[in-house]
C-alpha cells in the first residue's frame, strides 16, 4: 500500500468554482501534514501546513481527519493562476517526508 | 526567490560520464534532502543530511553518491549513471524538526543518454 494516494485528476473547474481534493495517508502515526504546490516544470512550494483543528488561508481551507488517516484541500473562487499540480505530503517524522503523485487542477476561464 | 539554488538547471550526460549537482542554500537550515522525481509517480526520498550527517538512505543504487561538506552545500556526485536515471533531481532544505516544512531548489533536469 502506498503511503499517501491522492486521485491524479485531472480537475477541470471554471473560474469562481468551488473545489475540493482528498488525500490519504498509511501510517497511523504520522505527525505532519502539508499541501505543496507545484507548476508545470517547477519545484514543490509549500502552500499550507494542514493542523488538526483545520485551518484557512484565503480561499485555501485544509482539513485534517486522523481517524480516518485522510487530508483535504477545499479552495473557493478558483482563479487561472491556481492551475498546478497539489501535492499532499505526510511526515512521520525524522525529517522524512512522503509525497502523493499529486492532483492536477486546471482552472478554466 | 528560492533560498535554495541548484545547478546545473539542465545537465545531459552519456551512461559512462561523471559528473556533480550542486545544491546551495541560504536559509540558515540544518536538513538537507535529495529527491528524484520522475514522470507520474511521486516525489521519492533518496537521501537526507542533518547537521551535515547522513541519516537516511532510501536504498539508492552506488551510482549515486551524496557530499555534504557544510549545513549549506550538498552535491549529488553521478557515475555511470541508467536510462532510467533521467529525472528531475531535486534538493530540499528544513530546520532540523520534523515538523518544519521543506523548501526546495528548482532542480537538475537530468537527461541520460
Amino acid at each position: 500500500r502506498k503511503e499517501v494516494e491522492q486521485d491524479p485528476g485531472p480537475f477541470n473547474v471554471p473560474e469562481g468554482a468551488t473545489v475540493a481534493f482528498n488525500c490519504t495517508y498509511s501510517n497511523s502515526a504520522s505527525q505532519s501534514f502539508f499541501w505543496y504546490r507545484q507548476d508545470c516544470r517547477k519545484e514543490p512550494k509549500l502552500l499550507m501546513s494542514v493542523y488538526s483543528s483545520g485551518n484557512e488561508d484565503g480561499r485555501f481551507t485544509a482539513q485534517l481527519n486522523r481517524a480516518s488517516q485522510y487530508i483535504s484541500l477545499l479552495i473557493r473562487d478558483s482563479k487561472l493562476s491556481d492551475s498546478a499540480t497539489y501535492l499532499c505530503v505526510v511526515s512521520p517524522g525524522a525529517n522524512n517526508l512522503f509525497f502523493g503523485t499529486g492532483t492536477r487542477l486546471t482552472v478554466i476561464p | 526567490e528560492t533560498g535554495v539554488t541548484q545547478t546545473p538547471r539542465h545537465l545531459v550526460m552519456g551512461m559512462t560520464n561523471k559528473k556533480s549537482l550542486k545544491c546551495e542554500q541560504h536559509l540558515g537550515h540544518n536538513a538537507m534532502y535529495w529527491y528524484k522525481q520522475s514522470a507520474k509517480k511521486p516525489l521519492e526520498l533518496m537521501f537526507v543530511y542533518n547537521f551535515k550527517e547522513q541519516t537516511e538512505n532510501n536504498s539508492v543504487p552506488s551510482r549515486f553518491s551524496p557530499e555534504c561538506p557544510n549545513s549549506s552545500h550538498l552535491f549529488l556526485h553521478l557515475h555511470t549513471l541508467q536510462p532510467e536515471d533521467s529525472a528531475l533531481y531535486l534538493c530540499a532544505s528544513s530546520q532540523d524538526r520534523s515538523n518544519q516544512p521543506q523548501h526546495f531548489g528548482d532542480g537538475t533536469r537530468l537527461s541520460i543518454l
